[in-house]
């Protein structure tokens, strides 16, 4: 079974352009979350979907980040413009349903510089 | 709030020698607690999960933890360490809709 899948996996870019990063959860996992790791520190929950719907995007900073997942299966995750506070692994999860919450399957990260 | 303390930021070992990596929590319930880890490049991979029950819990890659509630604690331990071992180490707290991860331990392995 294939895991989580995310591109791309590193990506420099320069402060105010926009990026994004793509994210192909386990084959039939319906919940699929975003998590902001910076240098040093845990994981943090940006937005979490059930299927298409964010149901929790409480920590999503939407002046310039989004999100999207509009067929409940890829997800997009986009920021723009970006700053150099940006830098930073943005992880992908899915789990099976919100009642698998604590059976995520991570990702391998995109590591994003903001020069 | 809840919350994960890991107050070993970094920690040496040599190969063979045996582990313990700390994790304090605070959470107003009986807590579902993890143990992560993640190698570099790699995504975090779920070492061991305590719900409820036996408090010494068993894990993949001969890792094991044990609650402690009188002490809130969930630490980790390994008998005899591996060179591939070496990795960062995040213990997490389950809270209703999330979970809330600890900034984690980097355990490095001399030979």
């Amino acid at each position: 079974e294939a895991g989580v899948v995310q591109s791309p996996r590193y990506k420099i870019i320069e402060k105010k352009q926009p990026v994004a990063f793509w994210c192909n959860p386990i084959s039939g996992h319906n919940t699929l979350y975003w998590y902001l790791q910076n240098l040093g520190q845990g994981p943090e929950l940006l937005i979490r979907y059930e299927n298409e719907e964010a149901v929790d995007d409480s920590q999503l900073p939407k002046d310039r980040f989004s999100a999207e997942r509009l067929k409940g299966v890829d997800s997009t995750l986009k920021i723009q413009p970006a700053e150099l506070g940006d830098s930073a692994v943005y992880l992908c999860a899915s789990s099976f349903d919100t009642g698998s919450i604590y059976e995520q399957y991570f990702g391998p990260g995109t590591r994003l510089t903001v020069t | 709030a809840q919350s994960v303390t890991q107050p070993d930021i970094h920690i040496t070992v040599s190969e063979g020698a045996s582990l313990e990596l700390r994790c304090n929590y605070s959470y107003g319930a009986t807590p579902y607690l993890f143990w992560y880890v993640q190698s570099p490049g790699q995504g975090l991979q779920l070492l061991l999960k305590y719900f409820s029950g036996d408090t010494l819990v068993q894990g993949i890659k001969g890792f094991e933890a044990e609650f402690k509630r009188s002490q809130s604690s969930f630490n980790l331990r390994k008998p005899s360490v591996h060179w591939s071992d070496a990795a960062e180490y995040f213990c997490a707290v389950g809270a209703p809709d999330k979970l809330i991860f600890g900034t984690g331990t980097r355990l490095q392995v001399f030979p």
